[in-house]
């Protein structure tokens, strides 16, 4: 059965500061697929990265920055130079791509990240 | 625009009740599924419906839930006699056809149950 762990329940930060909330994933699968959503406190799933199981390359965009490693079946989230605005639950989530299936997403806990002023 | 609109926003109802949760995509799409969020948990998957059929449950799915998609728009999912344990946010998603693709949540409804 396929699992995330997200360790860390709460993180606070000051503004500017990085962060990187923690992400681990257990399948028994060779391909499949991992996500993070973010989920302000207005309630809705953001959507903000997918990376597939055959891609281990690191990706940034802006702030946000994404390190992949199989070999330690992690998918780790840093945001540089953290804002207010990133104050939110960040979820990562692990669907996995058997023949048929209906790609159903296993959520991890939520870390909240509260970035102080 | 959301990818997916659900109605309502927020339901009140009594223990007992019968309720439907709509969702409407935005696109045509083969897949599609219902989540639920207990306040302060994880996401949890409850079912996924791919032309036009159950594909899979969780055990949370027991008889008094059931989906459909009516008029091959809207897709519904209705709680039959509502528990109190069955407030909760709930989520529809949908999906492209390609494996892996992303899902695409809906705002939510959040149910309460007295």
């Amino acid at each position: 059965a396929q699992k995330v762990t997200q360790a860390q329940t709460e993180i606070s930060v000051v503004e500017k500061e990085d962060v990187t909330l923690d992400c681990v994933y257990e399948t028994r699968d060779t391909t499949y697929y991992l996500f993070w959503y973010k989920q302000p406190p207005s309630g809705e799933l953001v959507f903000l990265i997918r990376r597939n199981s055959f891609d281990e390359q690191n990706e940034i965009s802006g702030r946000y920055s994404w390190n992949f490693q199989k070999s330690t079946s992690s998918f780790n989230f840093t945001i540089t130079a953290s804002q207010v605005v990133d104050s939110a639950v960040y979820f990562c989530a692990l669907s996995e791509a058997r023949g048929g299936s209906n790609y159903k997403l296993t959520f991890g806990k939520g870390t909240l990240l509260t970035v102080n002023p | 625009e959301p990818e997916v609109t659900q109605t309502p926003s927020h339901q009140v109802t009594q223990m007992g009740q019968e309720v439907i949760l709509r969702c409407v995509p935005i696109s045509n799409h083969l897949y599609f599924y219902w989540y639920r969020q207990i306040l302060g948990q994880k996401v949890e998957f409850l079912v996924s419906f791919y032309n036009n059929e159950i594909s899979e449950k969780s055990e949370i799915f027991d008889d008094q839930f059931s989906v459909e998609r009516p008029d091959g728009s809207n897709f519904t999912l209705k709680i039959r006699s509502t528990k109190l344990e069955d407030s909760a946010m709930y989520f529809c998603a949908r999906k492209g056809t390609p494996a892996g693709d992303t899902q695409y949540f809906g705002p939510g409804t959040r149910l309460t149950v007295l």
